[in-house]
């Protein structure tokens, strides 16, 4: 199956500091990248939807100069937790997507934990 | 929003097959169904996907009901690996834009 690798796994930042997360796709061109986040033993909450070239699409709920998208390239998202608090912490994972795929592929997942 | 239930939690032992269940009532005739697991610290991970007829891979088959308001996700032999949350998912495949709406999923257990 198709590779979708996200990084770091794990990163621990101080409350107000800001984060990066990358999320690339090995082995085809993602046209649509999903960011979701996921708190202990509860599902995954879809944050925001991002198409190469243009803005992301942000979930009710989701503050959008707060989790920053940017997918410059269709093999590239990134998501930046900017002034990080502890209550941004969670487990974040990318998906993505593509034209010719039926399935989306998920990325291993990023620990944040802000301190 | 798109629902499904499924039960919380399974229990299976080792080797034998396991039949997870998903209602899926409010599904259209273009959507698709889908399983992806998650085990522990990790993100998800598909399994099986179908429209109208049963699917096989190597991980697992899919039956689909003739009504397409349920279906069942079976893996033939429970290993200790296969222990993880199952999710069912529909949705359609609109272009690029495919987006999944998670449920809780069922919990698998699986026995030694």
């Amino acid at each position: 199956g198709a590779v979708v690798s996200q990084h770091p796994s794990r990163v621990i930042c101080k409350s107000g500091t800001s984060v990066k997360i990358e999320c690339r796709s090995l082995d085809f061109q993602a046209t649509t990248m999903f960011w979701y986040r996921q708190f202990p033993k509860q599902s995954l909450m879809l944050m925001a939807t991002s198409n190469e070239g243009s803005k992301a699409t942000y979930e009710q709920g989701v503050e959008k100069d707060k989790f920053l998208i940017n997918h410059a390239s269709l093999t590239l998202s990134t998501l930046t937790v900017t002034s990080a608090h502890p209550e941004d912490s969670s487990f974040y994972i990318c998906s993505a997507s593509g034209l010719t795929r039926t399935e989306a592929f998920f990325g291993q997942g990023t620990r944040l934990t802000v301190v | 929003d798109a629902k499904t239930t499924q039960p919380n939690s399974m229990e299976s032992n080792e080797e034998e097959p396991v039949h997870l269940p998903c209602n899926h009532s409010t599904i259209s005739g273009t959507d698709y169904i889908h399983w992806y697991r998650q085990l522990p610290s990790q993100g998800p991970e598909y399994v099986i996907h179908g429209l109208t007829s049963n699917v096989n891979n190597r991980m697992a088959s899919l039956a689909i009901a003739e009504d397409r308001k349920s279906s069942t996700l079976i893996l033939h032999r429970a290993t200790l690996r296969d222990a993880a949350v199952y999710y069912c998912i529909f949705n359609g495949v609109r272009g690029s834009n495919y987006k999944l709406t998670f449920g809780k999923g069922t919990l698998l257990t699986v026995n030694p």
